[in-house]
């Protein structure tokens, strides 16, 4: 069954202001991955989190893999319309299972 | 490159029929996975491959079938289509395990 679970289900914010979502779980995971998805499309990483407590930035975008492990943040700066779509966080069971959140649908008020 | 090209785009089916949904890379990678993806479910993991001759079951096999007969290509084969199978279908590569997937653009399944 699903193991990660991801929250907000859904945002609705303003252009210009600031995102938060998270990623937790019952179970320890060695490395934490977001993605996004476009509509119409498959899903395209943005961030991967190799070590607990690491903190990376892309552009606009920083994740932190949790010190217990067993969770992971995202947070998105200044949202620009083209942010739009749903992200996932994903994390490695095992060696060679990739497992995902439910995701989080972005949507941006001009 | 392509990259990761799946077909087709968009199937219906009618419950019982077979189909086999087409992937392929160009990127010479060796690890290739298949997901389902359902609404408020996010991605599951159907079967993936470790490299040619190679295949193991995810966390949602039951229904589907894959073989590895060269690095660029992994079919997913519905035996007898369901209902239940209804979804959108994503294939996925990467060099190695645990390095970054990357996604083809789907394939829309109804089966009716």
């Amino acid at each position: 069954g699903q193991q990660l679970n991801q929250s907000p289900q859904s945002m609705f914010i303003q252009e210009g202001e600031d995102v938060s979502m998270n990623c937790t779980s019952s179970s320890i995971f060695n490395t934490w991955l977001w993605y996004k998805q476009d509509p119409g499309e498959g899903p395209v990483l943005l961030i991967a989190l190799y070590k607990a407590g690491e903190l990376t930035s892309n552009g606009r975008l920083t994740a932190q893999f949790g010190i217990t492990r067993k969770d992971s943040f995202l947070n998105i700066s200044a949202s620009i319309p083209s942010d739009v779509g749903i992200y996932f966080c994903a994390a490695f069971r095992g060696a060679q299972k990739l497992v995902f959140g439910q995701g989080t649908r972005l949507t941006i008020n001009p | 490159n392509a990259g990761v090209t799946q077909t087709p785009k968009f199937q219906v089916l009618k419950t019982g029929q077979s189909m086999t949904l087409q992937c392929a890379q160009d990127m010479n990678h060796e690890y290739m996975s298949w997901y389902r993806q359902d609404p408020g479910m996010g991605l599951r993991l159907i079967h993936y491959s470790v490299g040619a001759g190679i295949t193991d079951q995810g966390e949602v096999p039951n229904g589907y079938n894959v073989s590895r007969s060269t690095t660029e290509d992994f079919p997913l084969r519905l035996l007898s289509a369901a209902p239940s199978q209804t979804s959108v279908y994503f294939c996925a590569s990467s060099y190695q395990i645990q390095e970054t997937q990357y996604f083809g653009p789907g394939t829309r399944l109804l089966v009716l």
